[in-house]
């Protein structure tokens, strides 16, 4: 299968501070997907990006598609204490049906 | 509305034995999803549906079943359970135009599974 490669694995930040994680393959997508995790409970879909160099706002949270079409980041602002969580990256090869999944970046925001 | 409904949330097996995984969404979504997740991984496709009637295999099949006999429900089904499907399972849903519509939208909350 594709292998997704996300970094940083984990963070561990001060409330109020700036966030920044990427999701990186040695394969070109078509469709990249931000999720968030929260323990006990399955992922929310949080931003779709479909076109390279796309840049997409969801609130405090910012994701774009990196020109290569390999890459994709998210950036979180301000972040706040319901932000911890895990995030993860998915990416579509094509126009199939299957997403692969990154292993995530695990978040803990210290108020 | 209940969203994507997943039973049960918890299950201890015994290696061979066989059981049922329900997932029933009541958003009349034509398509849905089986993942499973180790721990500290992604998820990984094991079959999707995109309609009634229509299964196709994902990334990691071997040792599962599904059937799609109506819109509503998406059964997966182990019929020899053996160590290495001890996982969580998430089954998700979306509505597809196709085009780039069809990410899964709406996950439920996961059956944890041992088998031991």
């Amino acid at each position: 299968g594709q292998q997704l490669n996300q970094s940083p694995q984990s963070m561990f930040i001060q409330e109020g501070e700036d966030v920044s994680m990427n999701c990186t393959s040695s394969s070109i997508f078509n469709t990249w997907l931000w999720y968030k995790q929260d323990p006990g409970e399955g992922p929310v879909l949080l931003i779709a990006l479909y076109k390279a160099g796309e840049l997409t706002s969801n609130g405090r949270l910012t994701a774009q598609f990196g020109i290569t079409r390999k890459d994709s980041f998210l950036n979180i602002s301000a972040s706040i204490p319901s932000d911890v969580g895990i995030y993860f990256c998915a990416g579509q090869l094509g126009t199939g049906n299957q997403f692969y999944f990154g292993t995530g970046t695990s978040l803990t925001v210290i108020p | 509305n209940a969203g994507v409904t997943q039973t049960p949330k918890f299950r201890i097996l015994k290696i061979g034995q066989s059981m049922t995984l329900q997932c029933t969404q009541d958003m009349n979504h034509n398509y849905m999803y089986w993942y499973r997740q180790d721990p500290g991984m992604g998820l990984k496709l094991i079959y999707y549906s995109v309609g009634a009637g229509i299964t196709d295999k994902g990334e990691v099949p071997n040792g599962y079943n599904v059937s799609r006999s109506t819109t509503e429900d998406f059964p997966l089904r182990l019929e020899l359970a053996a160590p290495s499907q001890t996982s969580v399972y998430f089954c998700a849903s979306s509505y597809s135009r196709g085009g780039n519509s069809n990410q899964p939208q709406h996950f439920g909350d996961g059956t944890r599974l041992s088998i031991l």
